[in-house]
């Protein structure tokens, strides 16, 4: 059974930094993109970031290149979102997603998604 | 940038069939899928590849697509389709994934 455990998030003020980790079992975690979408309090999701299979490819959403950096460690079977210069449109639950299609058939950063993990809520609030 | 849009509400009366419908450009030559959210739980994959349904998904659900929009058909609505509805596509070259802000589908 595919399971996607986020931790590391919580409380953090306006400009500091917090690191989301999120551990993968039951999957050949090397074969796959990961990603990370997130979702503010009553609000849409929207996706954060992703990586490719072995860390050559990375994407982010616009509005938070530069800030955020994601990574993954294949060893580890994990998978990590740094966050600096944290601001409060950035409050929301992230969830550590899987990608559908393995490295052979993904063809690009982003298909689709077929495992979810229960999410991580980071708040960012002075 | 790329934006998907779909309606923020729809309902229906239990037995009816709904239809929601997703406008993006680059669905011209991406795939759409669709994910439902249930209050308090992580998003489910309900459709892929415009109309694939993953094992366990039960059978009312159904997608399709035609140039830049990609529809989400629930046949013989139930009280527990009652959810919010995400599209997904990404954008033209797959290089960032771009989400409709979702739709409350509401069963009277």
């Amino acid at each position: 059974e595919v399971q996607l455990v986020e931790s590391g998030g919580g409380l953090a003020l306006p400009g500091r930094s917090l690191t989301l980790s999120c551990e993968a079992s039951g999957f050949t975690f090397e074969d796959y993109a990961m990603h990370w979408i997130r979702q503010s309090p009553g609000k849409g999701l929207e996706w954060v970031s992703g990586i490719n299979w072995n860390s050559g490819r990375v994407g982010y959403v616009d509005s938070v290149k530069g800030r955020f950096t994601i990574s993954r460690d294949n060893a580890k079977r994990s998978l990590h979102l740094q966050m600096n210069s944290l601001r409060a449109e950035d409050t929301a639950v992230y969830y550590c997603v899987k990608a559908a299609l393995s490295r052979e058939a993904a063809g690009q950063l982003v298909n689709w998604f077929d495992r979810w993990g229960q999410g991580s809520l980071v708040t960012v609030s002075s | 940038s790329y934006e998907v849009t779909q309606p923020p509400a729809v309902s229906v009366s239990p037995g009816q069939t709904v239809r929601i419908d997703c406008s993006g450009d680059a669905l011209e030559n991406q795939y759409a899928s669709w994910y439902q959210q249930k209050p308090g739980q992580a998003p489910i994959l309900l459709i892929y590849k415009d109309s694939e349904g993953p094992s366990g998904i039960p059978e009312r659900f159904s997608g399709s697509s035609s140039g830049t929009i990609a529809t989400l058909t629930i046949s013989g609505v139930q009280p527990e389709d009652e959810a919010d509805y995400y599209c997904h596509s990404p954008d033209t070259g797959g290089f960032s994934g771009v989400f409709g802000g979702g739709t409350r589908l509401t069963v009277l």
